[in-house]
């Protein structure tokens, strides 16, 4: 299972872009990244997943680079309702478990 | 939650009896997950079942047993509860299929306390 590093937390204000690098260096070629969020007292939601270049939604952008070894979530201009953990996953496409780490605690402030 | 319901949501129970997490889903996913989180920590697969009757272990698997006798069901057996299994047990449900293929749905969680 690919390892994944990314910050413990992090700290923003409202309207913020905030960016959150998560980095995956021995990735499998068929493996792909996925971001959720978790909300205290909640379950995890699903934001956004990618395999390679960049994926937009509603939500969040999520950049990979040509080499995958690396992946960057984007939220624009966030709000005090984005604090949360936000977990970066790779995904075991050979038995589509979710491996999480510790995710990044993003605290966002007005 | 997308359909996903635990129950119970909160247990309590003494160490060396067997506990019984019951988790539903509505939506015809064929994946269904068994989650454990505790503080300070992410979520650490149990066993997985990816169809009636079809399930594999997780990296946490010691001390579980499941089982997936319908589609909408997946039921996770604590076989003699010790205090290392008190934690927050997460279930989520998944199709596997489509765009986005690898979106797991969570259900609210239960809180498991072994005295």
């Amino acid at each position: 299972l690919a390892k994944t590093t990314q910050p413990i937390s992090m700290d923003s204000y409202e309207g913020q872009e905030v960016n959150i690098t998560c980095s995956h260096n021995n990735i499998a070629t068929n493996d792909y990244i996925t971001w959720y969020q978790q909300f205290p007292s909640q379950g995890p939601r699903f934001i956004i997943q990618g395999y390679k270049t960049k994926v937009t939604n509603e939500v969040a952008s999520l950049f990979i680079p040509a080499d995958r070894k690396s992946s960057t979530l984007s939220l624009p201009r966030v709000s005090l309702s984005d604090t949360a953990v936000y977990y970066c996953l790779v995904v075991d496409t050979g038995r589509r478990a979710l491996t999480f780490g510790s995710g990044t605690r993003l605290q966002v402030q007005p | 939650d997308a359909g996903i319901t635990q129950s119970p949501r909160h247990k309590v129970t003494e160490t060396g009896t067997p506990v019984t997490l019951r988790c539903h889903q509505t939506e015809n996913h064929r994946y269904m997950y068994w989650y454990r989180q505790d503080p300070g920590h992410g979520l650490r697969l149990i066993h997985y079942s990816y169809g009636v009757k079809d399930t594999d272990k997780g990296e946490v698997s010691d001390g579980y047993s499941v089982s997936r006798s319908k589609t909408e069901d997946f039921l996770l057996t604590l076989e003699s509860a010790t205090s290392s299994q008190t934690s927050v047990y997460f279930c989520a449900a998944g199709s596997g299929q489509g765009i986005p293929s690898y979106e797991q749905y969570f259900g609210p969680g239960t809180r498991l306390t072994v005295t």
